[in-house]
């Protein structure tokens, strides 16, 4: 089974201020994680994907996300917020191998302000 | 490079009433899937595909029947329209279903109120 907790709903920073969304997940296998963004009335757009290869990935726009098995953790960062990154956020994942059947956390809904 | 193609956008039904959300790419996906997305319960999977004439329930499939006569098409119909049906649906490809880590395309969604 797996399973995947973004621990915050609702995260609000100021423009020009480090983003940290936090997922930890839960699976007896090998994950691979993603983190996808979706803007007000779009689809899902992937930032960023963990496959076992190295555990500091760099994604669109800035974002990047380290895989910590210790911590069962796959943080989302980014160093300075832009306005443009408002919109909500979903931890993925998925068994390596287990088949494309994707377990979604609840998303964190991403404010910047002024 | 259309990716994958939902119609239609929006869509108000009544309760009762029988509809198909359309899904299409052009990839030469052989996964499809569809996801319906409520408030605070993040993407929950209805049924996916796993190459033509083959077909399966996700976490969510009451209430949805799906067909899949070609690698291209994914329809998701809707028997019989109900209140609780009211949800945001995607739908999503890619490109084998064993391969760990294949990046997952979405649609752009589909509104679906049902009154």
């Amino acid at each position: 089974a797996q399973s995947v907790t973004q621990l915050d709903s609702h995260v609000s920073v100021s423009e020009g201020t480090p983003v940290l969304l936090r997922c930890n997940y839960s699976s007896s296998y090998s994950p691979s994680l993603f983190w996808y963004v979706q803007h007000p009335n779009k689809g899902l757009q992937l930032l960023l994907k963990y496959t076992s290869a190295a555990t500091l990935v760099k994604g669109i726009n800035g974002f990047e996300a380290e895989f910590k098995k210790s911590e069962t953790s796959f943080h989302l960062t980014k160093p300075s917020a832009h306005m443009s990154d408002a919109a909500e956020y979903f931890c993925v994942v998925t068994l390596t191998g287990g088949g494309n059947k994707l377990t979604f956390g609840t998303g964190t809904q991403l404010k910047v302000e002024l | 490079n259309a990716g994958v193609t939902q119609t239609p956008k929006f869509q108000v039904l009544k309760t009762g009433q029988s509809m198909t959300l359309q899904c299409a790419q052009d990839m030469n996906h052989e996964y499809m899937s569809w996801y319906r997305q409520d408030p605070g319960m993040g993407l929950r999977l209805i049924h996916y595909s796993v190459g033509a004439g083959i077909t399966d329930q996700g976490e969510v499939p009451n209430g949805y029947n799906v067909s899949r006569s070609t690698t291209e098409d994914f329809p998701l119909r809707l028997l019989s329209a109900a209140p609780s049906q009211t949800s945001v649906y995607f739908c999503a490809s890619s490109l084998s279903r064993t391969a760990s880590g294949n990046t997952i395309y979405f649609g752009e969604g589909s509104w679906l109120t049902v009154v």
